[in-house]
């Protein structure tokens, strides 16, 4: 059974460089045609599409966070991680990884437990 | 961008009640339409894909409708694990969004 797992530093200063991991076990992320993405959840507020990437490597993320976030896979370790630059408070959230599936109209049938990522000096 | 509109946002049913989640497209997404449960602390859990179609291993008391712009999500004899926020999802062009979500409380 496919599972997802969040890792990574749970507190980042304003400006600085936030970066996760997200572990796939019960799968290969390079053998199938899956598409493999990031959301977050900031407190308070509903969930948000960061962006995704394509098991061959392309990628697509939201215009809105599109200038400092950038992700990519890692076929050896079964990873896929996820940068995003110059943080602030607002980028405070519950960070989950997800895969859509393609035969499901790419709902996301596998999600990670969420890590949270709290943006303060 | 997509919007989707999710009400009520908030409700109080009993146990045994009857309950529906409405979600409006912002443009039509053809059934591009998906349900989620999501409970503090856990991953969200995919109920319906395709504005109609169960996912594996869901009670048969969820059920979706809907096509084009106005969606629904119905919970027949609601059951105390049902307690939990539920959001759509739309997934017929990137950015994907969501609804601000439903949250379902016992009254």
């Amino acid at each position: 059974q496919l599972q997802l797992q969040e890792s990574g530093p749970g507190l980042v200063k304003p400006s600085e460089t936030l970066s996760l991991t997200c572990t796939v076990s019960g799968g290969s992320i390079g053998s199938s045609s899956y598409y493999w993405t990031w959301f977050r959840q900031p407190p308070g507020k509903g969930l948000e599409w960061i962006g995704r990437i394509y098991y061959t490597g392309t990628t697509d993320y939201n215009p809105s966070l599109k200038s400092r976030v950038s992700i990519s896979v890692d076929r050896a370790m079964n990873q896929f991680s996820l940068t995003l630059s110059s943080v602030t408070a607002a980028d405070t959230a519950v960070y989950y990884c997800a895969r859509p599936h393609s035969e499901k109209s790419y709902a996301l049938d596998v999600w990670g437990l969420g890590t949270l990522v709290i943006v303060s000096s | 961008d997509i919007q989707m509109t999710q009400f009520p946002s908030s409700l109080s049913a009993s146990v045994g009640d009857r309950v529906t989640i409405t979600c409006r497209a912002s443009q039509t997404i053809s059934n591009y339409l998906n349900w989620y449960q999501h409970k503090q602390g856990k991953a969200p859990k995919l109920l319906i894909y395709g504005a109609s179609t169960l996912q594996s291993g869901v009670p048969s008391r969820f059920s979706g409708s809907g096509s084009g712009t106005d969606f629904a999500l119905t919970i027949t004899s609601l059951q105390p694990e049902d307690f939990a926020t539920y959001y759509c999802q739309q997934s017929f062009r990137t950015p994907w969004t969501f609804g601000h979500g439903t949250k379902v409380e016992i009254k």
